[in-house]
Formats: C-alpha cells, sequence, structure tokens
C-alpha cells in the first residue's frame, strides 16, 4: 500500500472548519483514500473513503485532487469531541490481496474552545 | 444494530499466564482482522481471518500468538505464556463478505502484564 504524509498536529477553534491535508504521491490507480480517527483510547472510527471523487457523509467531506496525489478530510463545524487524532490511509481493495490497514502516525487534531 | 464487540476489555496476567481475548463481528460480518497497539504508537496489523479459515498472518510474531474464527462463536486471539512486552491495546476490525470492505473497529482489549 502506498504511504501517506500528513502533520503530526494541528489546531482549530471550536465551530470553525478542519482541514486536515494528506499526501499520498504514490498513489496506485486501485487505491482508496480511507479516514479513521482514534480519540484518546478508543477503538478506531471509520470516517470516510473515496477513490477519485469528492464524498461527503453525515461526518465529513473528502477532497481529493484530480492527479489523486492528496487529499483533505473537512469537518464542517469542529467541536471539543472532534479532538483525535486522524488517520489517512491508502488501501487496494481485499480483492486485490490487500488485507490490512497500515496506520502512520497521524494528525492530531486539537479543537480550541 | 450492535457494532463489533471484544471481551474482556481489560485484562491483567502475570507473566507466564495465558490470555485470551475475544472478538464478536458486526452482524453479516464474516471477515475479521486483529491489530496491536503498543504505548504511544500506531496500530500494527496482526492477522486476518475468516470463519474457519487464516488468510494472511503476517504480522503475528511466529511464537506464542494464535487467532482462530470458529464456525460458530466469536474469534479468539490468544496469547501463551505471557511477558510484559506483551502490555498494548489489542483490537479487533470486521467487514462484510460482499460490497465494501471498510473496517470497523471494537473498542479494544487492554493487556496489562505485570
Amino acid at each position: 500500500d502506498a504511504k501517506t504524509t500528513q502533520p503530526p498536529s494541528m489546531d482549530c477553534a471550536e465551530g470553525r472548519a478542519a482541514n486536515l491535508p494528506c499526501n499520498h504521491s504514490t498513489i496506485s490507480g486501485n487505491e482508496y483514500v480511507y479516514w479513521y480517527r482514534q480519540i484518546h483510547s478508543q477503538g478506531p472510527q471509520y470516517i470516510i473513503h473515496g477513490l477519485k471523487n469528492n464524498e461527503t457523509n453525515e461526518m465529513a467531506s473528502l477532497i481529493i485532487t484530480e492527479d489523486r496525489k492528496s487529499s483533505t478530510l473537512i469537518l464542517p463545524h469542529a467541536t471539543l469531541r472532534d479532538t483525535a487524532v486522524y488517520y489517512c490511509i491508502v488501501r487496494a481493495p481485499r480483492r486485490s490481496g490487500a488485507n490490512n490497514l497500515f496506520f502512520g502516525t497521524g494528525t492530531r487534531l486539537t479543537v480550541i474552545p | 444494530n450492535a457494532g463489533v464487540m471484544q471481551n474482556p476489555r481489560h485484562l491483567v496476567r502475570r507473566r507466564g499466564q495465558e490470555a485470551r481475548l475475544r472478538c464478536s463481528p458486526m452482524k453479516g460480518h464474516s471477515h475479521v482482522y486483529w491489530y496491536r497497539q503498543l504505548p504511544e504508537e500506531g496500530l500494527k496489523f496482526m492477522v486476518y481471518l475468516q470463519k474457519e479459515n487464516i488468510i494472511d498472518e503476517s504480522g503475528m510474531p511466529k511464537e506464542r500468538f494464535s487467532a482462530e474464527f470458529p464456525k460458530e462463536g466469536p474469534s479468539i486471539l490468544r496469547i501463551q505464556q505471557v511477558v510484559r512486552g506483551d502490555s498494548a491495546a489489542y483490537f479487533c476490525a470486521s467487514s462484510p463478505a460482499q460490497g465494501t470492505d471498510t473496517q470497523y473497529f471494537g473498542p479494544g482489549t487492554r493487556l496489562t502484564v505485570l
């Protein structure tokens, strides 16, 4: 699976949008971009994933550049409960033999009151 | 719809004892993954199982660790003769057989070896 690069930490004011960047310049054509977060001591929580098109769900939006070499996770109105470590993971479909998720160091997002 | 369930949530063992960690996947999911998170580190893949089959155990330590996912009942991660270095959080994830293979995680089991 392709490696990803994320800033180690970010701050965001409560109520503002949090934009978390991720670089994945070696991504392959069949690899998806997944985002998870881990709130202290809890299990990772799935947020969103996408292949080429931008995606939106009740939690966040995912913007993928046209060349797919980078993406941004957007939390539209950050709350204190969004404070967590956010992981950007690139992964091929399981049918391609990719069985696991590679968790890097992620971005520690702190939402400030 | 219940999520992935893991028990116990906390487990304390003395060196040399055995630890058994259980994982019940989400309803309708037949694929289970185990990950380990050492203190202050990221999650590391250990093993991937389907019902009655180990598909990928490339992340499992060669000795003392084993996993199973029987036809009936939860998946079990077994650690024999635990050592202090086994102290970690162990997370289980599950995904469905068809469609999206997004993995959904349980709350984890925190193993402490005294």
